[in-house]
């Protein structure tokens, strides 16, 4: 089984729906992350947290919104999705102990906003 | 953020080396990080460097941290058709923040 589970792997939604994408992970990990990619973009970090009341905006937070329900879920919401938003997501893990705070992520959720 | 970039496609012969740059801001970087991506997959780390080192190898990985240039390289050695993916550099920050270049997709042809 995976350590860092995203679900769903594929939507495809409308213009103005609300969409929520969902991650757990089983490494017991404090430090979560939602990254979006695009091609020729790379990852650009969208929210993070460093712990279950620690909620910080990433480099392009507008329009998403998370929430960090236990240790091991953190989710993430598009309230009124607009077709901009159409990418891969990848949810991420890290021990953010100090030394090399190696990411682990997810396999991805592809949205499809039309 | 901080600004990481890479070239975006790289193609090679099997058995020849690769070498993927990456150039990057900031010059507090604890860590810098290579991620190798296969399609339809997560990234997963490839090998990193701490930033008081100048080079790292690791079996058919080289890494070459210069830091007065800013500039981080990635040597495949004998690279293999299974080499093929996207490779992505990082840097983390000192507030434990991870920061991505575009990626460099490697095309290794038979």
């Amino acid at each position: 089984d995976a350590d860092v589970t995203q679900t769903p792997r594929n939507r495809i939604t409308k213009t103005g729906k609300r969409i929520m994408l969902e991650c757990s992970q089983t490494k017991g990990h404090d430090r979560m992350y939602w990254y979006r990619q695009d091609p020729g973009l790379g990852l650009q970090l969208i929210y993070y947290s460093f712990d279950v009341k620690d909620i910080n905006k990433g480099e392009i937070s507008d329009g998403y919104s998370v929430s960090r329900q236990a240790q091991a879920k953190f989710s993430l919401s598009l309230e009124s999705a607009i077709p901009n938003q159409t990418a891969l997501y990848f949810c991420a893990t890290s021990e953010g102990t100090e030394g090399s705070g190696e990411l682990f992520f997810g396999e991805g959720s592809r949205l499809t906003v039309l | 953020g901080e600004d990481v970039e890479q070239s975006l496609f790289l193609s090679v012969r099997e058995g020849d080396s690769s070498v993927i740059n990456c150039t990057y801001t900031d010059s507090s970087s604890t860590y810098l990080y290579w991620y190798k991506q296969e399609p339809g997959a997560g990234l997963q780390l490839l090998t990193y460097i701490f930033s008081n080192m100048d080079m790292k190898q690791d079996q058919r990985l080289t890494v070459l941290l210069n830091k007065k240039d800013k500039h981080l390289s990635l040597r495949i050695a004998d690279t293999q058709t299974g080499d093929s993916a996207i490779y992505f550099c990082a840097e983390e920050d000192n507030f434990n923040k991870f920061y991505f270049g575009s990626g460099t997709k490697l095309n290794v042809k038979p």
